[in-house]
């Protein structure tokens, strides 16, 4: 029940295409689902997240979709770049002593010039 | 400013050796944390302190001994390590144990011999 499921696990797009990576959560005491963008060597950086009282948030490009009858979540990325490049994990934030990530599996996503 | 900075970028050390990872943020935030990152798989939490106390400790093996000598400063001692737990290491804080953004540094990559 504290797992987030990540699909797919690898995802080649188009440059300009729409890239979209999916999340599904069991638990329903998670109550805030970031996303983290990792480019290899890199650490995680918190691209874009949501609090479950919202169905849809956009930064730029950047947008996540939430359906929390459903409890799944993804994130889109309009006009596709090579520079988006990375891996990105979906996660979910639990208090157990501290706010606690759970992450999913991650996504490799590869955009093609 | 959003940076968590770490040290060393790389460590090559011996299963005999002892060696400190270190960590610096000074976004003022009282909660601080380590994670392990084996390759091509999410973070998996290690250790959390709040207010330089150790709140959380994820079952970690005692070879790993964190220290947090203050609120900016946050170090992993090494010793005795084991091959497979040669990984990429991430710290990350957040204003404090509420608070759900986690911001990462870049890691430290440690590899055992």
């Amino acid at each position: 029940q504290q797992q987030v499921k990540q699909s797919p696990q690898s995802l080649i797009v188009q440059k300009g295409g729409i890239s979209i990576i999916n999340c599904a959560y069991e638990n329903t005491a998670f109550d805030y689902f970031p996303w983290y963008q990792q480019f290899p060597g890199k650490g995680p950086a918190l691209l874009i997240a949501i609090r479950p009282d919202v169905s849809e948030k956009k930064e730029g490009r950047f947008t996540i979709s939430f359906n929390k009858s459903a409890k799944q979540f993804s994130l889109h990325i309009m006009d596709s770049q090579p520079g988006d490049s990375a891996t990105y994990f979906c996660a979910a934030s639990i208090f157990q002593g501290a706010q606690k990530l759970v992450f999913g599996q991650g996504t490799r996503l590869t955009i093609n010039p | 400013d959003t940076e968590v900075t770490q040290t060393p970028k790389h460590l090559v050390m011996g299963m005999t050796n002892k060696k400190s990872l270190k960590c610096e943020q000074h976004m003022g935030h009282r909660a601080m944390y380590w994670y392990k990152q084996k390759a091509k798989k999410p973070p998996e939490l290690m250790f959390v302190y709040s207010y330089e106390k150790l709140s959380i400790n994820e079952s970690v093996p005692s070879r790993f001994s964190p220290e947090c000598p203050n609120s900016s400063l946050l170090n992993l001692h090494l010793h005795a390590l084991q091959p497979e737990d040669s990984a990429l290491y991430l710290c990350a804080s957040s204003q404090d144990l509420q608070g759900r953004t986690q911001y990462f540094g870049p890691g430290t990559r440690l590899l055992v011999l």
